[in-house]
């Protein structure tokens, strides 16, 4: 089956440093990579979606400065988080998608990286 | 704009019975994708089923199958005998082409499966 890692799985980083985080699809070539944020018991919001070679599309409200999203070949998706505050403290999620067929087009999630900013 | 409706926030089952969990959704694209997804505690997405909304018969994956009334707009997710790991969050989601594929979620509902 389709699987995507994410690295790191966990991290704790001092307020108004850099972190990254790096999507990886495993064994298969993902298109489109999405980057998604969940506040505790709550849904996922997608922060931007990741075509290899192309600039991010961000969601309205998702400030691209603050979250740089590099997306370099058709197996990697990087999410930086420049100066990091904590109420960027959250649960980031990537997605990776593949296209089985005309109008099917399935996204697979990685285990998702647990940031805590203090 | 897509929409999906999940007004359950958490549902209780006992082990070995079935459970539904409800979805409603919105879109104005004709041709569209659902998804159901399981999240347990340890935070990663489980993909369970997809429906397209072109298929005619209703999909299937193992004790999960996916009650697609197309003319309601309701894709409820049925478990069949459930088990105690099946306790998680579950949330419905759907993309379109409309939308370039992204994906929309409801708000999830919490399901606890009592032994």
């Amino acid at each position: 089956g389709a699987v995507v890692s994410q690295h790191p799985s966990r991290v704790i980083c001092k307020s108004g440093t850099s972190v990254k985080i790096e999507c990886r699809s495993l064994d298969f070539q993902a298109t489109t990579m999405f980057w998604y944020r969940q506040f505790p018991k709550k849904s996922l919001m997608l922060m931007a979606t990741s075509n290899e070679g192309s600039k991010a599309t961000y969601e309205q409200g998702v400030e691209k400065d603050k979250f740089l999203i590099n997306h370099a070949s058709l197996t990697l998706s990087t999410l930086t988080v420049t100066s990091a505050h904590p109420e960027d403290s959250s649960f980031y999620i990537c997605s990776a998608s593949v296209h089985p067929g005309q109008g099917a087009v399935e996204q697979y999630f990685g285990p998702g990286t647990r940031l805590t900013v203090t | 704009a897509q929409k999906i409706t999940q007004t359950q926030p958490g549902m209780f089952v006992q082990e070995k019975e079935a459970v539904t969990l409800d979805c409603t959704y919105d879109t104005s694209d004709p041709s569209y994708g659902l998804f159901w997804y399981k999240q347990p505690s340890s935070g990663e997405m489980i993909f369970l089923i997809y429906q397209g909304s072109y298929d005619q018969q209703n999909a299937t994956e193992g004790r999960y199958s996916l009650n697609f009334q197309k003319a309601r707009k309701s894709a409820n997710l049925v478990i069949s005998a459930s088990q105690l790991g099946d306790s998680a969050m579950y949330f419905c989601a759907m993309n379109s082409g409309g939308s370039n594929y992204k994906l929309t979620f409801g708000k999830g509902t919490l399901l606890t499966v009592n032994p």
